[in-house]
């Protein structure tokens, strides 16, 4: 089955950027996307397609994915980003799939 | 504006079916896919299934034997019963659009999420 692997946590200053990754086998050869959860609340779609945002979605979030790694990068992060960032993507023999999940900490 | 709502109990009993249903507002639902979703306490994301309006269901391989999902155009529903569960499908279930192209995919909007708690 196809598996997608996030760090547990990553922390950030205020203003700085933070990258938050997240890999698979030959990842680069689907398409991901990644949703940003804060505390009490629904998942909210951030990045799709690898790197289009959603309308409404500020443009410090970015997406690539590349090789076996796709990264969520946000730029001049502030503290309102602080939240749980999962990444998923479709794989034709596991269908969908979420990776575990990364805690961004805005210290 | 696309919008979900689950509803169902939040307490089912071990060895009991939970039944969750979405509706949908802002869109036909004969439309798209539509998936549930579940997320066990202080835990990670996991698909259940998804259905498209003509009935074709494709479920998670972990809960295929035990999750049935259905569609009522009529009512711009679709519902989520799990059989047989246990302490470990106590979860926040959401109900999502799921978008596909292929191989390109993504959930949005997503419900607010009901927790159900299995407990006798």
């Amino acid at each position: 089955s196809y598996e997608l692997t996030q760090p547990p946590s990553v922390s950030v200053s205020p203003g700085q950027t933070a990258s938050i990754t997240c890999s698979g086998h030959k990842l680069g050869d689907k398409y991901g996307c990644w949703y940003q959860q804060k505390p009490g609340q629904s998942p909210v779609l951030v990045i799709y397609d690898n790197n289009k945002r959603p309308s409404g979605i500020p443009e410090r979030f970015s997406g690539s994915n590349s090789g076996n790694t796709a990264t969520l990068t946000i730029s001049g992060t502030q503290a309102m980003d602080e939240a749980d960032y999962y990444c998923q993507a479709w794989d034709s023999s596991t269908d969908v799939v979420f990776g575990g999940g990364t805690k961004l900490t805005v210290l | 504006q696309v919008q979900l709502q689950e509803s169902g109990p939040g307490l089912v009993k071990p060895s009991e079916t939970l039944s969750l249903t979405c509706t949908v507002s802002g869109a036909s639902i004969s439309s798209y896919y539509w998936s549930w979703i579940r997320q066990p306490p202080g835990k990670g994301l996991e698909w259940i299934g998804y259905i498209y309006y003509s009935g074709n269901t494709y479920y998670n391989a972990s809960l295929k034997s035990r999750v049935t999902i259905s569609v009522d155009t009529s009512k711009n529903q679709f519902s989520l019963k799990l059989s047989s569960v246990t302490a470990a499908d106590t979860a926040v279930y959401y109900c999502a659009r799921w978008v596909e192209s292929g191989a390109l995919t993504w959930f949005d909007p997503w419900g607010q999420g009901t927790l159900v708690t299995v407990s006798s």
